[in-house]
């Protein structure tokens, strides 16, 4: 079965600190897609990165970073130099199945809610 | 374009009750999917259809029912609505041009009493 797990909950730093959100995936599938996503305090989601299981590399885009591992199955997030504008909850999610199934679903983690204090 | 449509925004029901949320898209996408999302637990799927004409359970399908009425509608019914269903419900549709990122409406906060 597939798994997501984010065993942060919540995380407080101040601003202009670093910080690793951490999410652990479980499939059996080897071709899957992963994704991380942003829920700022309005409530809406806004879609960050995917990922598929075939490209490893590292993506950076401007503050944030995401580092894939398969051998570990993390697929974990970097926000450099925090600001309080990145204060959301950020949820890890895994998508089952073959990559271009029309019926595959996405499975979520709980969430981490990020909190920068000034 | 309006991207992920849901109606309505709040809604409170007594227990017992029945109502159908509803959500459109027009982005063409033939994935449309029902998620709940409660404190500290994330999002979990209800229910999905594949295409027009097909639908599926997800995590938490008890107590839900789905309809999906064309390509555009995928409405989410909930027959006598319990405390429990109280939540926020989130529509999303997913795009088989990039790599099946979903793409998701502004949610429906529905309390029950």
């Amino acid at each position: 079965a597939q798994k997501v797990t984010q065993v942060q909950t919540e995380i407080s730093v101040v601003e202009k600190e670093d910080v690793t959100l951490d999410c652990v995936y479980e499939t059996r599938d080897t071709t899957y897609y992963l994704f991380w996503y942003k829920q700022p305090p309005s409530g809406e989601l806004v879609f960050l990165i995917r990922r598929n299981s075939f490209d490893e590399q590292n993506e950076i885009s401007g503050r944030y970073s995401w580092n894939f591992q398969k051998s570990t199955s993390s697929f974990n997030f970097t926000i450099t130099a925090s600001q309080v504008v990145d204060s959301a909850v950020y949820f890890c999610a895994l998508s089952d199945g073959p990559g271009y199934s029309s019926a595959s679903k996405i499975i979520f983690g709980s969430g981490t809610r990020l909190s920068i204090r000034p | 374009n309006a991207g992920v449509t849901q109606t309505p925004k709040f809604q409170v029901l007594k227990t017992g009750q029945s109502m159908t949320l509803q959500c459109a898209q027009d982005m063409n996408h033939n994935s449309m999917y029902w998620y709940r999302q409660d404190p500290g637990m994330g999002l979990r799927l209800i229910y999905y259809s594949a295409s027009e004409g097909t639908t599926d359970k997800g995590e938490v399908p008890n107590g839900y029912n789905v309809s999906r009425l064309n390509k555009r509608e995928f409405s989410l019914r909930l027959e006598s609505a319990a405390p429990s269903q109280t939540s926020v419900y989130f529509c999303a549709t997913r795009d088989p041009l990039r790599a099946y990122e979903q793409y998701f409406g502004p949610g429906t906060r529905l309390t029950v009493t």
